[in-house]
């Protein structure tokens, strides 16, 4: 079974500062994959990174980067330069192998950018 | 090029009616889900779909059933509504192995 924790129910940062996300996860598929997905107020889902579990170096997107540490199963999102537009949900994903695609999300995280 | 659809958009049911949620896509994904998103409590998957015709339960699917005669659409039906069913409903698809899927823009569904 596959689990993922996100142990920050909300996080503050200050405009143009980086924050840190944390998510760990649990599985016992030797592949999988590990999403971070953004929820704005208005409600839509959008997809910010993915990072594969046998990718040499950490995924990257913009101002978006995915911290992978593999051996202590942890995917933290790292947002660069905050900017007020980046308050909202956000959750971590993952997948595993098998043959199937069935995504276990975290509960998620509210970030507030402060200007 | 629609993407992931949802009808209705919000809707408010009487405890025991029935409603059927539509989610369509124009990508030839062979896969789809419907989530339910409730606070503090992320999205929690309720019945999938990996192709034409088959259907499979998720993590909380009681009080839910779903149908895939098309590839392109995903029916989640509720037979009888109860207040534990208001929630914001999410589809979603993606293609086989792909890296992400694809989310509609969400039904919230309010049961009194």
């Amino acid at each position: 079974a596959q689990k993922i924790t996100q142990t920050q129910p909300g996080m503050f940062v200050q405009e143009k500062e980086a924050v840190t996300l944390d998510c760990t996860y649990d599985t016992s598929d030797p592949s999988y994959g590990l999403f971070w997905y953004k929820q704005p107020s208005s409600g839509e889902m959008i997809f910010l990174i993915y990072q594969g579990s046998y990718d040499q170096q950490n995924a990257t997107e913009g101002r978006y980067s995915l911290n992978f540490q593999k051996a202590r199963k942890s995917a933290n999102l790292v947002i660069s330069a905050s900017q007020l537009g980046d308050s909202a949900m956000y959750f971590c994903a993952m997948r595993g192998s098998g043959g199937s695609y069935i995504p276990t999300f975290g509960r998620g995280t509210s970030l507030i950018v402060h200007p | 090029n629609a993407g992931v659809t949802q009808t209705p958009k919000f809707r408010v049911l009487k405890t025991g009616q029935s409603m059927t949620l539509l989610c369509a896509q124009d990508m030839n994904h062979e896969y789809m889900y419907w989530y339910r998103q409730d606070p503090g409590m992320g999205l929690r998957l309720i019945h999938y779909s990996v192709g034409e015709g088959t259907t499979a339960k998720g993590e909380v699917p009681d009080g839910y059933n779903v149908s895939r005669l098309k590839k392109q659409n995903f029916l989640l039906g509720l037979e009888s509504a109860a207040p534990s069913q208001t929630s914001v409903y999410f589809c979603a698809s993606n293609l086989q192995g792909a890296e992400t899927q694809y989310f509609g823009p969400g039904t919230r569904l309010l049961v009194l």
